[in-house]
């Protein structure tokens, strides 16, 4: 059973550039979030996806959007990166089952680093 | 008021004793709560989710809920060194967000 998997692993760009990162959610699952984790920090909520949709969003500018592919997988982009945007960037997957149940599994993640 | 708080204190735990970590949370609307467990340059490993208020028991690990006082609370019986790890408690509000505390860090002295 395949768990979360997310690529690349590393990353490293300079200021003002674009990215983007993958994800290929657990077999079976049907939602994706995204997360940003800084270095001593939990993970802070960036959007989740669903049906292709984004369905809910988290308190980050629109320099950051996301897909989600009929497959499930999904891709987060950032555009005319900062300094600041130096993170791990986790991808979770979930079965949807309703607001308030749902548990989510989390891929490997990528580490950006914007120098 | 952070929506999830947890005690980020240094947490010195000797080995075979329990380690008592501690959330609390703002959003009286909240619905499921998790514990994960993130080793140093890994990914969050999900330990246990409860939903309703009381305890619930899976090996080592007793998470308590109590929706009242908006709190839950991981205890991890007979301690080990390989349970120093950083521990996030996770909330799910009423919509589709989790909300993430910074982490509690226990170190267990063998």
């Amino acid at each position: 059973d395949a768990g979360v998997t997310q690529s690349p692993t590393h990353l490293i760009k300079t200021r003002g550039q674009q990215v983007t990162l993958r994800c290929s959610p657990k077999s079976g699952h049907d939602t994706v979030s995204w997360y940003q984790q800084a270095l001593g920090q939990g993970p802070q909520f960036i959007f989740q996806y669903y049906e292709e949709e984004e369905r809910q969003r988290g308190n980050f500018p629109d320099r950051f959007s996301g897909h989600q592919f009929p497959n499930y997988s999904s891709e987060l982009n950032v555009n005319a990166l900062l300094l600041g945007d130096s993170a791990l960037y986790l991808c979770a997957s979930s079965l949807d089952g309703g607001a308030g149940t749902d548990t989510q599994y989390f891929g490997p993640g990528t580490r950006l680093t914007v120098l | 008021q952070k929506e999830v708080e947890q005690n980020s204190g240094p947490l010195s735990v000797p080995e075979g004793a329990i380690a008592s970590l501690n959330c609390t949370y703002s959003d009286r609307g909240s619905q499921s709560f998790f514990w994960y467990r993130q080793y140093s340059g890994k990914s969050p490993e999900l330990i246990m989710f409860i939903y309703s208020n009381g305890d619930k028991e899976d090996g080592r690990f007793t998470a308590q809920l109590n929706k009242a006082s908006q709190y839950v609370s991981l205890l991890i019986r007979d301690s080990q060194p390989s349970d120093s790890a950083t521990y996030l408690c996770a909330v799910k509000t009423g919509g589709f967000k989790t909300i993430f505390g910074a982490g509690t860090r226990p170190f267990v002295k063998a």
